[in-house]
């Protein structure tokens, strides 16, 4: 069974760079696998930040951008702001039609 | 406005089945690819089964598959999700959403909720 990984938790400063990141259980994320980043706030749908490894969706600030950072996909958040405190999700497309989405990290500003 | 809005949500006791349906309006979902995702309250996200706009082909995650069955009726520019034998772990809200570039969701309804207690 696929597992993906991602941090728990995580804080970063007001005006700080963070990045959180999307492993495999076993082996390594590369663009074969789509990941793609979703934003989540409390009591709303997500919202697609990142498709693609690195495709901003219409409307993302370019605050947020994805990329492969060694064996895991990521999602940098540059400058951060009080409204990214939120949960984040990634997704991957492993193989045979199935995606499996991470247990997401909640993002703390502060 | 391009809007997904999903139904048939409800208490339902264990074992029980439930239809979730997903309207589509402001757009076509013919030839879009859809899925459904749910989480359980306080948990994270789940995908559970696509639908391929293009021959109606399914895929399900390994945990429902052979309980849920994935439907469409692009003339009614709707999705459907069967729900059977449901169990406590079922609970959750479920969302249909439009599937692009394999694993960009883009369109989310506002989810319906599905209770599975005694």
């Amino acid at each position: 069974q696929t597992v993906v990984t991602q941090e728990p938790s995580f804080s970063v400063s007001p005006g700080g760079t963070v990045t959180l990141t999307c492993g495999l259980s076993s082996g390594s994320v590369s663009s074969i696998y789509h990941p793609s980043w979703y934003q989540q706030t409390p009591g709303q749908a997500p919202r697609t930040l990142i498709y693609n490894t690195d495709t901003r969706s219409s409307g993302v600030p370019d605050r947020f951008s994805g990329s492969i950072l060694g064996t895991k996909a990521a999602l940098t958040i540059t400058g951060a702001q009080a409204d990214d405190e939120c949960d984040y999700y990634c997704v991957l497309y492993v193989s045979g039609g199935f995606r499996v989405f991470g247990g997401g990290t909640k993002l703390t500003v502060l | 406005e391009e809007q997904l809005v999903e139904s048939g949500g409800g208490l339902v006791q264990p074992g029980g089945s439930l239809r979730l349906s997903c309207a589509a309006s402001g757009f076509t979902l013919r030839n879009l690819d859809m899925s459904w995702v749910r989480q359980a309250p306080g948990r994270g996200l789940q995908w559970l089964s696509c639908i391929s706009g293009r021959g109606g082909g399914t895929d399900y995650a390994d945990s429902v598959r052979g309980r849920f069955i994935l439907s469409r009726d692009d003339p009614k520019n709707t999705v459907f999700l069967q729900i059977n034998r449901l169990r406590v772990e079922d609970t959750a809200v479920y969302y249909c959403v439009t599937t692009r570039d394999v694993t960009r969701f883009d369109h989310w309804g506002q989810g319906t909720l599905v209770t599975v207690s005694s």
